[in-house]
């Protein structure tokens, strides 16, 4: 199937720092991907869509001054947290998909914030 | 408004017997409906897909799901468990409604006993 890579796996960060994560869809392009936020023992909740060339789509209740989407190419999105603090800490899963494709999910980042 | 409910939020069995997996959903539209496994500290495997075809799906690892339209489920079996099945269970609806949206199951992990 298609591969889609997220990097980091894992990174540790001080608080008030920022973190960039990257999102690449690798033999394909992708019109939309998602972002995904999973708290321990706990189910993926969607954050935003992105589709290329245009702004994020936010879930209610995620500050898009904190969580920065860019989708600037059809093969690469990048997640931000700026600012980040200790309840940021999460799982951060990608998943991209090409029109009307099924979506492929990236490994995921590990975000810890200390 | 869709929505998906993985009945058990645990499944325990022993290596060699049966393996069931429930969930149910609700959709306005013509679902499409997935299982992810994750493993620990992973992201996720797409494990098996319906899309409007054949309504028994198998997939990989010997896991299969039917979708019963009359009963708004799609329960993911295997007939035989192995330790390596050990894992979290995601089932997943995803419909396309002129802006795409995924709803992921809470999640059932499941045990397997030797």
């Amino acid at each position: 199937g298609a591969v889609v890579s997220q990097h980091p796996s894992r990174v540790i960060c001080k608080s008030g720092t920022s973190v960039k994560i990257e999102c690449r869809s690798l033999d394909f392009q992708a019109t939309t991907m998602f972002w995904y936020r999973q708290f321990p023992k706990q189910s993926l909740m969607l954050m935003a869509t992105s589709n290329e060339g245009s702004k994020a789509t936010y879930e209610q209740g995620v500050e898009k001054d904190k969580f920065l989407i860019n989708h600037a190419s059809l093969t690469l999105s990048t997640l931000t947290v700026t600012s980040a603090h200790p309840e940021d800490s999460s799982f951060y899963i990608c998943s991209a998909r090409w029109q009307d494709t099924e979506a492929f999910f990236g490994q995921g980042t590990r975000l810890t914030v200390v | 408004a869709q929505s998906v409910t993985q009945l058990d939020s645990h499944v325990s069995v022993s290596e060699g017997t049966p393996v069931l997996l429930r969930c149910n959903y609700s959709s306005s539209y013509s679902p499409s409906l997935f299982w992810y496994v994750q493993h620990p500290n992973k992201g996720l495997q797409l494990l098996l897909k319906y899309t409007s075809a054949a309504t028994l799906v198998k997939g990989i690892n010997g896991f299969e799901a039917e979708f019963k339209k009359s009963e708004t489920s799609f329960h993911l079996t295997k007939p035989s468990a192995h330790m390596s099945d050990a894992a979290e269970y995601f089932c997943v609806v995803s419909e396309d409604t002129g802006g795409f949206k995924t709803i992921f199951g809470a999640g059932t992990r499941l045990f397997v006993k030797a």
